[in-house]
């Protein structure tokens, strides 16, 4: 099915570094959502966005919807060990209620 | 409050036989969406409910594949004939389903293994 082309595949930091990933797309998308999953468990929710060129933040997450409406960014700063996981972008396009999602990028933080 | 729960966590059943997957939704929440994850892949999309109906199935792969939601909370997810290409972990998804209400919030999962 189709897919979101994120990158990068993988990132392996130190503690306290700040971090960013992308999403894009050949397809215009209503909205883009981040997502965070932890190993057995279902992706949460982290942030959402509705309108092109919007920036959103949740504490030391902070997201952006691209003014083309075919990309998305996502930054974490001051990275710390909790923050390893895999991080999922996920976007709607008009006149569907579904979300296709990008095949994740996996952060390793080293302390 | 009580988030999105999925029974069972685990499912190993032989190759042709039938299982059900069961999704108990945020309470309140209308709209209900089935995915499939295999692993080191994004969730791919199943179906769709709003209330009771199916309103998107275009995600299911073949005919053995049914979901039913008959009052318009819990849904189960009906999987006939199991294949080993099946293995997956399915999630259930839902939200408030209003218009322009798309932060859909997940379950744990059911991870299916057929052998």
């Amino acid at each position: 099915g189709q897919q979101l082309n994120q990158s990068p595949q993988s990132m392996f930091i130190q503690e306290g570094e700040d971090v960013s990933m992308n999403c894009t797309s050949s397809s215009i998308f209503n909205t883009w959502l981040w997502y965070k999953q932890d190993p057995g468990e279902g992706p949460v929710l982290l942030i959402a966005l509705y309108k092109a060129g919007e920036l959103t933040s949740n504490g030391r997450l902070t997201a952006q919807f691209g003014i083309t409406r075919k990309d998305s960014f996502l930054n974490i700063s001051a990275s710390i060990p909790s923050d390893v996981g895999i991080y999922f972008c996920a976007g709607q396009e008009g006149g569907s209620e579904k979300l296709v999602f990008g095949k994740g990028t996996k952060l390793t933080v080293n302390p | 409050g009580a988030g999105v729960s999925q029974t069972p966590s685990n499912k190993v059943t032989e190759k042709g036989k039938y299982v059900e997957l069961r999704c108990d939704p945020i309470s309140g929440h209308t709209a209900l969406y089935w995915y499939r994850q295999s692993l080191g892949q994004g969730p791919e999309f199943l179906i769709y409910f709003q209330g009771t109906g199916a309103a998107d199935d275009s995600g299911l792969p073949n005919d053995r594949f049914f979901a039913v939601r008959p009052e318009g909370s819990v849904s189960t997810l009906k999987i006939q004939r199991t294949e080993r290409g099946d293995s997956a972990v399915y999630l259930c998804a839902s939200s408030l389903g209003g218009v322009g209400t798309y932060e859909q919030y997940f379950g744990p999962g059911t991870r299916l293994t057929v052998t």
